[in-house]
């Protein structure tokens, strides 16, 4: 069965510092996708970034970059140049690809890590 | 565009009570989604539907009902609401294609006394 773990439960940083947000993941596929979500203190969950188990690229999305490393299943998050703004739980997702293209099967999520920003 | 609406936003129940959740989209997403935040859990999947008139159970569906009688509309029902249920439920959808982000409603703060 899929799982994702997030060894950390909280986070500090000080502004404009980078910080890396750990994230393991146990699957048997070969083709899968993995999410980063923010969850802010207001609650909405936004999509941050994707990277796909056959990208030979880490994905990047402005000051947000994936730290893909597939032998050791880690999908870990950076945040460059971090800001108060970037202060909320952060959630690492999971799901299956269709070899075809297209994607199948539900998001497992991580328990999250919450990361508190320091000015 | 509203993307993913919820409603209601706040909800107090006593135990025994029913209620039902709503959840729209203006996306025409085939999938959506109902999941459950509780501290320290993460999100965890209760009911979802691959499209119109189809759902399926999720990893904890005991306590609750949806239906899909409307591609955009994903209604989520507790018949006997219980202590357990007090949570934050959110409802989310994608489109079948691509990498399948999902896209989330603002959630329900739901209490039950």
């Amino acid at each position: 069965a899929q799982k994702i773990t997030q060894t950390q439960p909280g986070m500090f940083v000080q502004e404009k510092e980078a910080v890396t947000l750990d994230c393991t993941y146990d699957t048997s596929d070969q083709s899968y996708g993995l999410f980063w979500y923010k969850q802010p203190s207001s609650g909405e969950m936004i999509f941050l970034i994707y990277q796909g188990s056959y990208d030979e690229q880490n994905a990047t999305e402005g000051r947000y970059s994936l730290n893909f490393q597939k032998a050791r299943k880690s999908a870990n998050l950076v945040i460059s140049a971090s800001q108060l703004g970037d202060s909320a739980m952060y959630f690492c997702a999971m799901r299956e690809l269709l070899p075809q293209g297209g994607s199948q099967g539900n998001l497992i999520f991580g328990k999250g890590t919450k990361l508190s920003v320091k000015p | 565009n509203a993307g993913v609406t919820q409603t209601p936003k706040f909800r107090v129940l006593k135990t025994g009570q029913s209620m039902t959740l709503l959840c729209a989209q203006d996306m025409n997403h085939e999938y959506m989604y109902w999941y459950r935040q509780d501290p320290g859990m993460g999100l965890r999947l209760i009911h979802y539907s691959v499209g119109e008139g189809t759902t399926a159970k999720g990893e904890v569906p005991d306590g609750y009902n949806v239906s899909r009688l409307k591609k955009q509309n994903f209604l989520l029902g507790l018949e006997s609401a219980a202590p357990s249920q007090t949570s934050v439920y959110f409802c989310a959808s994608r489109w079948g294609g691509g990498v399948g982000e999902q896209f989330f409603g603002p959630g329900t703060r739901l209490t039950v006394l």
